[in-house]
C-alpha cells in the first residue's frame, strides 16, 4: 500500500527557516518524480515544488523560488522541503505528492499534510 | 502560467442527484487534465486523469470529459460519501495550476 507521511510542520516566525519531510512507502521511491502541494485553509491548492526521480530537474513556483529548496534522498526513501524566510502568506496545509513517472508529469498520490503557521 | 475557472463554487444536491462542475483552462490544456476529491483531514483522492480516464478503483459514477480549454465533471447519482471539494487541475505545463474548486454539500 502506497503511503506517504508528511512531518516537520509547525509555527514559525516570519523570517526564520522550516524543514518538511516526507516518509515514503509502498512504492520504489526512485522511480519516481515527486511534489510539494499547498492548501491555505478554507482556500484553493497551490503547486509549490516538484523534483524528477533523480534530482536532476527540480522546478519551483515564482512563490517560492529562493526561498525554498525541495530535495530527496532515494536511500532513505524521503522527500524534504526547505523553507527559508518564511512569509506569513506561506501559512498552509503542505501536502506530499507522488508522481506518476520518473519526470514531472502529473500528481498521483497524495499525503495527509502538514500544517505550517507562520505568524509573529 | 495556466490559469483555472471552475464553477459553481459551491452547490447543494440530494443523494442521488446527478451533479456537474465545469472547469476551463486560459489556454489550450488538450487534454492534460485531473480531477480530486478533497475532504477534512483526508489526503485528496485523484478520480481522474488525461480529462476522461477512470482512476483504479474510482466507482463509475464519476466521470470526465472534454479536451482543449473546456472540461466537465460528472457525478451520475451523487452517494453520501461525495459530499466534499472537488478540484480540477492541469498538467499541460509547469506550473501546474489548479481550479479554485467546487464544495459539494447535502441540500
Amino acid at each position: 500500500e502506497v503511503q506517504l507521511v508528511e512531518s516537520g510542520g509547525g509555527w514559525a516566525q516570519p523570517g526564520r527557516s522550516l524543514r518538511l519531510s516526507c516518509a515514503a512507502s509502498g512504492f520504489t521511491f526512485d522511480d519516481f518524480a515527486m511534489h510539494w502541494v499547498r492548501q491555505v485553509p478554507g482556500q484553493g491548492l497551490e503547486w509549490v515544488s516538484g523534483i524528477s526521480w533523480n534530482s536532476g530537474s527540480t522546478v519551483y513556483a515564482d512563490s517560492v523560488k529562493g526561498r525554498f529548496t525541495i530535495s530527496r534522498d532515494n536511500a532513505k526513501n524521503s522527500l524534504y522541503l526547505q523553507m527559508n524566510s518564511l512569509r506569513t502568506e506561506d501559512t498552509a496545509l503542505y501536502y506530499c505528492v507522488k508522481d506518476i513517472g520518473l519526470e514531472l508529469r502529473y500528481l498521483d498520490f497524495w499525503g495527509r499534510g502538514t500544517l505550517v503557521s507562520v505568524s509573529s | 502560467d495556466i490559469q483555472m475557472t471552475q464553477s459553481p463554487s459551491s452547490l447543494s444536491a440530494s443523494v442521488g442527484e446527478r451533479v456537474t462542475i465545469t472547469c476551463q483552462a486560459s489556454q489550450d490544456s488538450h487534454n492534460y487534465l485531473n480531477w480530486y476529491q478533497l475532504k477534512p483531514g483526508k489526503a485528496p483522492k485523484l478520480l481522474i486523469y488525461d480529462a476522461s480516464k477512470l482512476e483504479t478503483g474510482v466507482p463509475s459514477r464519476f466521470s470526465g470529459s472534454g479536451s482543449g480549454t473546456d472540461f466537465t465533471f460528472t457525478i451520475s447519482s451523487l452517494q453520501p460519501e461525495d459530499f466534499a471539494s472537488y478540484f480540477c487541475q492541469q498538467y499541460e505545463s509547469l506550473p501546474f495550476t489548479f481550479g479554485p474548486g467546487t464544495k459539494v454539500d447535502i441540500k
